[in-house]
């Protein structure tokens, strides 16, 4: 079954420091998210992504973050100075258009330690 | 805006008992509704989902779900709980934007 990859599976970095998380969507998915889950609270919704633009983001995407497709396979997810807020377990997920459009696929997500 | 309670954040059951872990949702209209799965250290596994239709659906490892309109609730059910279902449970709904909104999670444990 086709699946959702992302790398890295674990990050540790240090305050203020740059991070990219990668993320590989299903082939024929064409929307394109990230939410976070920090730990013990509810998954989060960061940002979806189709046509190469943004379509939504949430109060939590601020100027840190940012997404890229920089190819026609990877979707990343760039936060620019690290906070130690930022320390949450962040989920990829992609889609395809139609029907299908409204079920997401998860990735198994990155774990990021901000310390 | 839409959102999604749980109201249990921890439910114990016996193996072989039969599970029903609540949701209530707050939409103004007939909503995309989904129950996903977390097992430790895993991602978030769709189990079963509800557009439209018959409102009694079924998912994967024999769970079901039940859409009442009246009472915004889509309650996540199974007859007969393996330990190999403990896990953390996540009722999610979608309206119009594109976004998917969460529960807080029910983490349930099972007993041998």
């Amino acid at each position: 079954e086709p699946e959702v990859t992302q790398t890295p599976s674990h990050q540790v970095t240090q305050m203020g420091q740059e991070v990219i998380l990668r993320c590989v969507p299903i082939s024929n998915h064409l929307y394109f998210y990230w939410y976070r889950q920090i730990l013990g609270q509810k998954v989060e919704f960061l940002v979806s992504f189709y046509n190469n633009e943004i379509s939504e983001k949430s109060e939590i995407f601020d100027d840190q973050f940012s997404v890229e497709r920089p190819d026609g396979s990877n979707f990343t997810l760039k936060i620019r100075s690290t906070k130690l807020e930022d320390s949450a377990m962040y989920f990829c997920a992609s889609t395809p258009s139609g029907l299908g459009a409204n079920v997401l696929t998860f990735g198994a997500g990155s774990r990021l330690t901000v310390l | 805006a839409q959102s999604v309670t749980q109201p249990d954040i921890h439910i114990t059951v016996s193996e072989g008992a039969s599970l029903e872990l609540r949701c209530n949702y707050s939409y103004g209209a007939t909503p995309y509704l989904f129950w996903y799965v977390q097992s430790p250290g895993q991602g978030l596994q769709l189990l079963l989902k509800y557009f439209s239709g018959d409102t009694l659906v079924q998912g994967i490892k024999g769970f079901e779900a039940e859409f009442k309109r009246s009472q915004s609730s889509f309650n996540l059910r199974k007859p007969s709980v393996h330990w190999s279902d403990a896990a953390e449970y996540f009722c999610a709904v979608r309206g119009t934007a594109s976004k998917l909104t969460f529960g807080t999670g029910t983490r349930l444990q099972v007993t041998l």
